[in-house]
């Protein structure tokens, strides 16, 4: 079974740009979570979809939105780019048809901004 | 808000085993004790979770004490594709997200 996806790998943008991110799902998985890598802060919560719904969201700025489609592949998007935004963002499935349902990770997508 | 303490960093021969603590003293009874690792610049990968019983798969073996406060992961022979960083997550049933704290940054050396 293919693993998560994600799309581009790697991205190079300027501040004041926007920049969207992909991420596919393994097969079946309804759930797709969002988190952010830094060196200074590490692994962050950006938020969580499931079945085209936010249901829940860490604690960022506005900038930072997401959607998920009916095929369960979602894209995050973060606009007005500043400097700080440069990380690694990760993307994470999950089947979510029951508790407890373990997340499996994408190779990220490495964002910098100039 | 990560609820559990891991030492920063360990070293460990090629072909021994490699065991990694973690303690997580304020668990919850509903909370499972979940494992990943980070290889350089890739995504965190799941190695194995468990709730009070010791646990085993392909990757890792899983032993939690009886009072649930520490556990051990236990890597039985390890190879240089080893070196990674290693988290230990405490998850509640109804936890939508994983909360990473630093973890432990394991080196294999040949």
């Amino acid at each position: 079974k293919a693993g998560v996806t994600q799309t581009p790998r790697y991205l190079i943008k300027t501040r004041g740009q926007q920049v969207t991110l992909s991420c596919s799902p393994i097969s079946g998985h309804r759930s797709v979570s969002w988190y952010q890598q830094t060196p200074g802060q590490g692994l962050q919560f950006l938020f969580e979809y499931f079945s085209e719904t936010q249901r829940n969201k860490g604690n960022f700025p506005g900038r930072f939105s997401g959607r998920q489609f009916s095929n369960s592949r979602s894209e995050m998007n973060v606009s007005t780019l500043e400097l700080g935004d440069s990380a690694l963002y990760l993307c994470a499935s999950s089947r979510q048809d029951g508790l407890q349902e373990t997340q499996y990770f994408g190779p990220g997508t490495r964002l910098l901004v100039l | 808000d990560a609820k559990t303490t891991q030492p920063p960093s360990m070293d460990c021969a090629e072909g021994r085993a490699a065991n990694l603590p973690c303690n997580h003293s304020t668990i919850s009874g509903n909370e499972y004790v979940y494992w990943y690792r980070q290889i350089h610049s890739q995504g965190p990968q799941y190695i194995i979770h468990g709730l009070k019983n010791n646990e085993t798969n392909e990757m890792a073996s899983l032993i939690i004490t009886e009072d649930r406060k520490s556990s051990t992961l236990i890597l039985p022979h390890a190879t240089l594709r080893d070196t990674a960083v290693y988290y230990c997550i405490v998850r509640a049933s109804n936890d939508y997200k994983l909360s990473f704290g630093a973890g432990t940054t394991v080196t294999v050396r040949a």
